[in-house]
């Protein structure tokens, strides 16, 4: 089936040790997000891909990278976690045309993220 | 700028009965997109059903139905005959209408902080 895989589904690090969380799409969609979600929150967006061009929300701290290498896959990298950076990861894909629509975001299961 | 707001925090329901749960929204835009979401314990955000600006009957998806009142600007989600399996977080979200463009919010989700439904046995 085609769907949106995040790995792994939970993740310790270090305060300050570096950590990359992955994501992979078989859906072949042109767009994908990273979004942090804490406890009962909403998930917030960090940034997004629009196939190649990166767009970064305003708030999201210089802490937070991505990379996507290609079509399928999209890494977000935290360059020195710290105790507030502990949430949920979502990556979401979707496929937007250029004439615009409104299509519906798919979801990955998150990546549960531990700050010792 | 777009919002969403969802003011129940919590709902509970008993099993078998239908619960709706409460979402209104505010945007600028004429063209645009509601959706809700279900997000269980597991952390999986689940697309439940879409209605968009223009529609001018409510969505409908299996249990889960869309009372869409453009007039006072709310997206309420109607869940018929509950089920145990229900219990989760649901999210309101918006989209704008429109090209997708970088740097600006065409395209993008705003989520409303979530309604947690329990479904009692």
């Amino acid at each position: 089936d085609a769907m949106v895989i995040q790995n792994p589904r939970y993740q310790v690090t270090q305060f300050g040790k570096p950590v990359t969380l992955s994501c992979s799409q078989t859906l072949n969609h042109n767009v994908m997000y990273w979004y942090q979600q804490k406890s009962s929150q909403a998930p917030k967006l960090l940034f997004h891909y629009y196939d190649k061009d990166f767009n970064n929300e305003a708030d999201t701290p210089d802490n937070f990278q991505s990379r996507r290498p290609n079509t399928s896959f999209c890494f977000l990298d935290i360059r020195s976690p710290g105790l507030g950076d502990a949430a949920m990861y979502l990556c979401a894909t979707s496929r937007e045309r250029t004439g615009g629509g409104l299509n519906e975001q798919f979801f990955g299961p998150g990546t549960r993220l531990t700050v010792l | 700028a777009q919002k969403i707001t969802q003011t129940q925090p919590g709902m509970f329901v008993q099993e078998k009965e239908a619960v709706t749960l409460d979402c209104t929204y505010d945007t600028s835009d004429q063209s645009y997109g509601l959706f809700w979401y279900k997000q269980p314990s597991s952390g999986e955000m689940i697309f439940l059903i879409y209605q968009g600006s223009y529609d001018e009957q409510n969505a409908t998806e299996g249990r889960y139905s869309l009372n869409f009142q453009k007039a006072r600007k709310s997206a309420n989600l109607v869940i018929s005959a509950s089920q145990l399996g229900d219990s989760a977080m649901y999210f309101c979200a918006m989209r704008e209408g429109g090209p997708f463009q970088l740097n600006t919010n065409a395209g993008k989700s705003t989520f409303g902080d979530g309604t947690t439904l329990t479904v009692k046995p």
